[in-house]
């Protein structure tokens, strides 16, 4: 299995302008989390979907941020408009839904630069 | 009080010598607990489970104190490769779900030939 791919690698964009993050599922795997990653603040959770369906919306930062799931191999994070401090590295995790702890397999993250 | 606290180190640690690291979480609820480990510019990665008993994988031993609240990592003849940040991590539900986790911000070890 190729793991959590998620596009693109590297982001840079100016403030102001949308910015569209792209993940990739483990396939059969029932969860999907996005995290975001800064120096100041570490690893947080962001959202997570279950079969497709946002369960915890909780940890997006405002309305600037929103999340989907169309279907069960395809998820986007979507920032608009960015801002400077949005700047961190962004991950995607999948998980199965049986299985001991449940194990969150994560993907080589997203780089997001905000000028 | 932050809901997983981790010295952030760095801990500068010679080949061969015996490192342990502790954690704290806030929320006695928690039910599920990992060590994950973090390379320089690369994704999380899961090291091992903690469980109640405790548990061994190789040189990493894991132990959880559900009384304190606190969890440890104690890793055995240190290698080069074992250089990373070491991330504590909580779930605090055990229902159905798989559910978000929370991550403390990492204890950097770095270990010296």
């Amino acid at each position: 299995d190729a793991g959590v791919i998620q596009s693109p690698r590297h982001e840079v964009t100016e403030m102001g302008q949308e910015v569209t993050l792209r993940c990739k599922p483990i396939s059969g795997h029932d969860y999907l989390f996005w995290y975001r990653q800064t120096m100041m603040r570490g690893l947080e959770l962001l959202i997570y979907f279950n079969n497709n369906v946002p369960i915890d919306d909780s940890g997006m930062p405002e309305d600037r941020f929103s999340a989907k799931m169309p279907n069960a191999s395809f998820s986007t994070l979507k920032i608009q408009p960015s801002e400077p401090r949005d700047s961190a590295v962004y991950f995607c995790a999948s998980s199965p839904s049986s299985g001991r702890g449940k194990t969150q397999y994560f993907g080589p993250g997203t780089r997001l630069l905000v000028l | 009080r932050k809901e997983v606290e981790q010295d952030p180190g760095p801990f500068n640690v010679p080949e061969g010598a015996t490192v342990a690291f502790n954690c704290t979480y806030s929320n006695s609820a928690s039910q599920s607990f990992f060590w994950y480990r973090q390379d320089c510019r690369k994704e999380p990665k899961l090291l091992m489970s903690v469980y109640s008993s405790g548990n061994e994988d190789g040189r990493f031993t894991a132990q959880l104190n559900r009384a304190s609240q606190y969890i440890s990592l104690l890793i055995r003849d240190s290698k080069l490769s074992d250089s990373a940040t070491y991330l504590c991590v909580v779930r605090p539900y055990s229902g159905g779900g798989a559910d978000g986790l929370t991550f403390g911000k990492g204890t950097h070890l770095i270990i010296q030939p």
